[in-house]
Protein backbone atom coordinates (compact mmCIF):
# COMPACT_ATOMS: atom_id res chain seq x y z
CA UNK A 1 0.00 0.00 0.00
CA UNK A 2 0.95 3.51 -0.80
CA UNK A 3 1.86 6.21 2.14
CA UNK A 4 0.09 8.54 0.11
CA UNK A 5 -3.13 7.61 -1.81
CA UNK A 6 -4.27 9.91 -5.03
CA UNK A 7 -6.62 9.20 -8.15
CA UNK A 8 -4.77 9.69 -11.25
CA UNK A 9 -8.16 10.95 -13.02
CA UNK A 10 -8.44 12.79 -15.59
CA UNK A 11 -10.92 15.04 -13.87
CA UNK A 12 -12.51 16.99 -16.74
CA UNK A 13 -14.83 20.01 -15.39
CA UNK A 14 -16.29 22.93 -17.38
CA UNK A 15 -14.86 25.98 -16.54
CA UNK A 16 -16.37 27.98 -13.24
CA UNK A 17 -17.07 25.25 -11.83
CA UNK A 18 -16.33 23.91 -8.66
CA UNK A 19 -13.43 21.34 -8.22
CA UNK A 20 -12.55 18.96 -5.96
CA UNK A 21 -9.03 17.01 -5.37
CA UNK A 22 -8.58 14.53 -2.85
CA UNK A 23 -5.69 12.03 -1.52
CA UNK A 24 -5.63 9.60 1.73
CA UNK A 25 -2.53 9.06 3.37
CA UNK A 26 -1.64 5.92 5.52
CA UNK A 27 1.41 7.60 7.94
CA UNK A 28 0.05 8.97 11.19
CA UNK A 29 3.86 10.46 11.52
CA UNK A 30 2.70 12.96 8.72
CA UNK A 31 1.81 16.45 10.13
CA UNK A 32 2.50 18.90 7.32
CA UNK A 33 0.48 18.83 3.90
CA UNK A 34 1.01 20.60 1.08
CA UNK A 35 -0.56 20.93 -2.87
CA UNK A 36 1.24 21.84 -5.83
CA UNK A 37 0.53 22.44 -8.95
CA UNK A 38 2.78 20.91 -11.89
CA UNK A 39 1.76 22.10 -15.51
CA UNK A 40 2.70 19.60 -18.30
CA UNK A 41 7.10 19.26 -18.67
CA UNK A 42 7.68 22.22 -15.63
CA UNK A 43 8.59 21.84 -12.20
CA UNK A 44 6.12 21.22 -9.38
CA UNK A 45 4.69 24.94 -7.97
CA UNK A 46 3.60 25.16 -4.70
CA UNK A 47 -0.08 26.12 -3.95
CA UNK A 48 -0.98 25.05 -0.56
CA UNK A 49 1.12 24.43 3.02
CA UNK A 50 -0.93 23.44 6.00
CA UNK A 51 -0.17 22.07 9.66
CA UNK A 52 -1.91 19.49 11.22
CA UNK A 53 -6.03 19.54 10.84
CA UNK A 54 -8.14 22.26 9.63
CA UNK A 55 -8.81 24.65 6.63
CA UNK A 56 -6.62 27.05 4.86
CA UNK A 57 -7.31 29.83 2.64
CA UNK A 58 -5.94 31.21 -0.55
CA UNK A 59 -7.81 33.04 -3.05
CA UNK A 60 -9.59 30.71 -4.71
CA UNK A 61 -8.02 27.91 -3.59
CA UNK A 62 -8.86 26.37 -0.07
CA UNK A 63 -7.19 23.18 1.60
CA UNK A 64 -8.45 20.73 4.09
CA UNK A 65 -6.88 18.37 6.40
CA UNK A 66 -8.78 15.50 8.82
CA UNK A 67 -6.19 13.90 10.26
CA UNK A 68 -8.66 11.37 12.32
CA UNK A 69 -9.66 10.03 8.57
CA UNK A 70 -6.28 10.70 7.35
CA UNK A 71 -7.91 12.98 4.18
CA UNK A 72 -6.57 15.79 2.62
CA UNK A 73 -8.99 17.89 -0.04
CA UNK A 74 -8.22 21.13 -2.22
CA UNK A 75 -10.86 22.96 -3.44
CA UNK A 76 -11.10 25.33 -6.44
CA UNK A 77 -13.47 27.91 -6.79
CA UNK A 78 -14.76 29.87 -10.51
CA UNK A 79 -12.13 26.87 -12.08
CA UNK A 80 -10.23 28.38 -15.21
CA UNK A 81 -8.64 26.89 -18.54
CA UNK A 82 -5.91 27.86 -16.70
CA UNK A 83 -6.26 26.02 -13.82
CA UNK A 84 -5.75 22.86 -16.35
CA UNK A 85 -2.64 20.68 -14.40
CA UNK A 86 -1.53 18.17 -12.33
CA UNK A 87 -2.28 18.75 -8.92
CA UNK A 88 -0.01 16.22 -6.25
CA UNK A 89 -0.52 16.18 -2.75
CA UNK A 90 2.02 15.91 -0.40
CA UNK A 91 3.09 14.63 2.99
CA UNK A 92 5.98 15.42 5.35
CA UNK A 93 6.39 14.00 8.67
CA UNK A 94 7.66 16.72 11.52
CA UNK A 95 10.90 15.27 12.39
CA UNK A 96 12.47 14.83 8.92
CA UNK A 97 12.37 17.04 5.40
CA UNK A 98 11.15 14.14 3.37
CA UNK A 99 8.08 14.77 0.65
CA UNK A 100 5.97 11.87 0.36
CA UNK A 101 3.84 12.76 -3.00
CA UNK A 102 0.65 11.40 -4.64
CA UNK A 103 0.69 9.99 -7.79
CA UNK A 104 -1.20 13.36 -8.73
CA UNK A 105 -4.53 14.15 -9.95
CA UNK A 106 -4.91 15.20 -13.78
CA UNK A 107 -7.27 18.53 -14.00
CA UNK A 108 -8.40 19.36 -17.10
CA UNK A 109 -10.94 22.64 -16.92
CA UNK A 110 -13.09 23.20 -20.38
CA UNK A 111 -14.46 26.16 -22.12
CA UNK B 1 15.60 36.93 -7.39
CA UNK B 2 16.62 33.47 -9.30
CA UNK B 3 14.31 30.40 -8.22
CA UNK B 4 15.90 26.96 -8.11
CA UNK B 5 18.01 26.19 -11.27
CA UNK B 6 18.95 22.95 -13.33
CA UNK B 7 21.22 22.46 -16.13
CA UNK B 8 20.84 20.40 -18.50
CA UNK B 9 16.76 20.59 -18.78
CA UNK B 10 17.17 17.78 -21.27
CA UNK B 11 19.92 14.71 -21.38
CA UNK B 12 20.35 12.04 -23.92
CA UNK B 13 22.76 8.98 -22.82
CA UNK B 14 23.31 5.76 -24.55
CA UNK B 15 23.75 2.60 -21.76
CA UNK B 16 26.43 2.73 -20.29
CA UNK B 17 27.56 6.36 -20.10
CA UNK B 18 27.63 8.95 -17.06
CA UNK B 19 25.08 10.91 -16.71
CA UNK B 20 25.67 14.27 -14.12
CA UNK B 21 22.63 16.59 -13.40
CA UNK B 22 23.34 19.72 -11.93
CA UNK B 23 21.07 21.93 -9.52
CA UNK B 24 21.77 25.41 -8.10
CA UNK B 25 19.62 26.45 -5.12
CA UNK B 26 17.52 29.49 -4.79
CA UNK B 27 19.47 32.70 -3.34
CA UNK B 28 19.67 31.86 0.80
CA UNK B 29 18.66 28.43 0.63
CA UNK B 30 21.30 25.81 2.14
CA UNK B 31 19.11 22.83 1.94
CA UNK B 32 18.88 20.90 -1.20
CA UNK B 33 16.60 17.69 -2.00
CA UNK B 34 16.57 15.04 -5.25
CA UNK B 35 13.12 13.45 -6.08
CA UNK B 36 12.49 11.84 -9.60
CA UNK B 37 9.03 11.48 -11.69
CA UNK B 38 9.00 8.66 -13.65
CA UNK B 39 5.75 8.46 -16.38
CA UNK B 40 2.61 8.11 -14.57
CA UNK B 41 4.22 8.00 -11.34
CA UNK B 42 4.30 10.38 -8.63
CA UNK B 43 7.72 12.29 -7.32
CA UNK B 44 9.70 9.64 -5.34
CA UNK B 45 12.43 11.33 -3.12
CA UNK B 46 15.95 10.02 -3.40
CA UNK B 47 18.58 12.13 -1.34
CA UNK B 48 18.69 15.33 1.05
CA UNK B 49 21.74 17.47 1.31
CA UNK B 50 23.69 20.29 3.66
CA UNK B 51 26.61 22.46 1.98
CA UNK B 52 29.11 19.20 1.73
CA UNK B 53 26.91 16.20 3.88
CA UNK B 54 24.14 14.08 3.01
CA UNK B 55 21.70 13.97 5.70
CA UNK B 56 19.12 11.28 4.61
CA UNK B 57 20.31 9.12 1.04
CA UNK B 58 17.30 6.58 1.94
CA UNK B 59 15.77 6.96 -1.37
CA UNK B 60 18.87 6.42 -3.36
CA UNK B 61 19.06 3.13 -5.47
CA UNK B 62 22.11 1.72 -3.88
CA UNK B 63 24.94 1.00 -6.63
CA UNK B 64 25.15 3.90 -9.52
CA UNK B 65 23.87 6.89 -7.66
CA UNK B 66 25.72 9.19 -6.18
CA UNK B 67 25.20 13.20 -4.68
CA UNK B 68 27.32 15.54 -3.44
CA UNK B 69 26.61 19.64 -2.63
CA UNK B 70 30.21 20.75 -2.19
CA UNK B 71 30.97 24.43 -0.34
CA UNK B 72 31.18 25.82 -3.45
CA UNK B 73 28.97 25.45 -6.75
CA UNK B 74 25.99 23.76 -7.52
CA UNK B 75 24.70 20.12 -6.34
CA UNK B 76 25.21 17.11 -8.32
CA UNK B 77 23.59 14.04 -9.06
CA UNK B 78 25.77 11.25 -10.70
CA UNK B 79 24.68 8.69 -12.53
CA UNK B 80 26.88 5.71 -13.47
CA UNK B 81 26.59 3.46 -15.99
CA UNK B 82 23.18 4.35 -16.66
CA UNK B 83 20.51 2.12 -17.99
CA UNK B 84 17.08 2.60 -19.79
CA UNK B 85 14.89 2.51 -16.26
CA UNK B 86 17.09 5.31 -15.51
CA UNK B 87 14.90 7.35 -18.19
CA UNK B 88 13.06 10.03 -15.85
CA UNK B 89 12.37 13.54 -14.79
CA UNK B 90 14.89 14.68 -11.81
CA UNK B 91 13.84 17.45 -9.80
CA UNK B 92 15.89 19.21 -7.38
CA UNK B 93 14.47 21.47 -4.59
CA UNK B 94 15.87 23.77 -2.08
CA UNK B 95 14.73 25.12 1.13
CA UNK B 96 16.14 27.80 3.64
CA UNK B 97 16.85 25.31 6.48
CA UNK B 98 14.30 24.04 9.05
CA UNK B 99 13.22 20.31 8.67
CA UNK B 100 9.63 21.68 7.69
CA UNK B 101 10.60 25.03 5.66
CA UNK B 102 8.91 24.93 1.96
CA UNK B 103 10.35 22.76 -0.49
CA UNK B 104 10.80 25.03 -3.98
CA UNK B 105 11.19 23.04 -7.09
CA UNK B 106 13.55 23.95 -10.40
CA UNK B 107 11.98 22.83 -13.62
CA UNK B 108 13.83 19.55 -13.50
CA UNK B 109 16.52 17.65 -16.12
CA UNK B 110 14.67 14.98 -18.05
CA UNK B 111 16.90 12.16 -18.94
CA UNK B 112 16.48 9.87 -21.81
CA UNK B 113 18.81 6.75 -21.83
CA UNK B 114 18.90 5.23 -25.63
Amino acid sequence: QKEVEQDPGPLSVPEGAIVSLNCTYSNSAFQYFMWYRQYSRKGPELLMYTYSSGNKEDGRFTAQVDKSSKYISLFIRDSQPSDSATYLCACLPGTASKLTFGTGTRLQVTL
Amino acid sequence: NAGVMQNPRHLVRRRGQEARLRCSPMKGHSHVYWYRQLPEEGLKFMVYLQKENIIDESGMPKERFSAEFPKEGPSILRIQQVVRGDSAAYFCASSPGYVTDTQYFGPGTRLTVL
